[in-house]
């Protein structure tokens, strides 16, 4: 089984509408990450977790927030989609020598 | 704020040829140092990292990266490349300035197909 998993793989929404993207992960790390990737920006990181008490954001968090409902589990919510957050979006986790561990991706596409 | 430079964009080889892709990094202090790779369709992997200690890491699938601390440099390379390392390669640098986290910052990535 997956150590990160993310839910849904694929996603298509209008505009306006509120979407959340799920990541789970069974690693037993305490720190979890959300990145956008787009075709020739790389990753770049949206919120990230320290623990369950601790989120903070990350260079592009405007349009985005998050919720840490357990050490094991990082929502991404889009309170009103709007098409240039049209991206692939990664979850991750890592331990506290920082080594990442990724999740397989959502595709979300925002009409 | 530190900050990670992938020069080249975009790569094109033949099978067998050798491959060297630039990694820069702007910081001066210590520094964990990686290089990630996707394969199409695929999540992000890690080929290798360096923390400390021998300059020379090695990683998976033949890959080795070299951390030069004075050209701020950390650049991949592999001898002989194959049509299955067609892929996007990602340098990434954390950068601890105290004992507290610092983000992994991820340069721009570079595609690189090869030919068979």
């Amino acid at each position: 089984d997956a150590d990160v998993t993310q839910t849904p793989r694929n996603r298509i929404t209008k505009t306006g509408k509120r979407i959340m993207l799920e990541c789970s992960q069974t690693k037993g790390h305490d720190r979890m990450y959300w990145y956008r990737q787009d075709p020739g920006l790389g990753l770049r990181l949206i919120y990230y977790s320290f623990d369950v008490k601790d989120i903070n954001k990350g260079e592009i968090s405007d349009g985005y927030s998050v919720s840490r409902q357990a050490q094991a589990k990082f929502s991404l919510s889009l309170e009103s989609a709007i098409p240039n957050q049209t991206a692939l979006y990664f979850c991750a986790t890592s331990d506290r020598q920082d080594e990442q561990f990724f999740g397989p991706g959502t595709r979300l596409t925002v009409l | 704020a530190q900050s990670v430079s992938q020069h080249n964009h975009h790569v094109i080889l033949s099978e067998a040829a050798s491959l060297e892709l630039g990694c820069n990094y702007s910081y001066g202090g210590t520094v964990n140092l990686f290089w990630y790779v996707q394969y199409p369709g695929q999540h992000l992997q890690l080929l290798l990292k360096y923390f400390s200690g021998d300059p020379l890491v090695k990683g998976i699938k033949g890959f080795e990266a070299e951390f030069i601390k004075s050209k701020f440099s950390f650049n991949l390379r592999k001898p002989s490349v194959q049509w299955s390392d067609t892929a996007e390669y990602f340098c990434a640098v954390n950068a601890r300035v105290n004992t507290g986290f610092q983000k992994l910052v991820f340069g721009t990535g570079t595609r690189l197909l090869v030919s068979p």
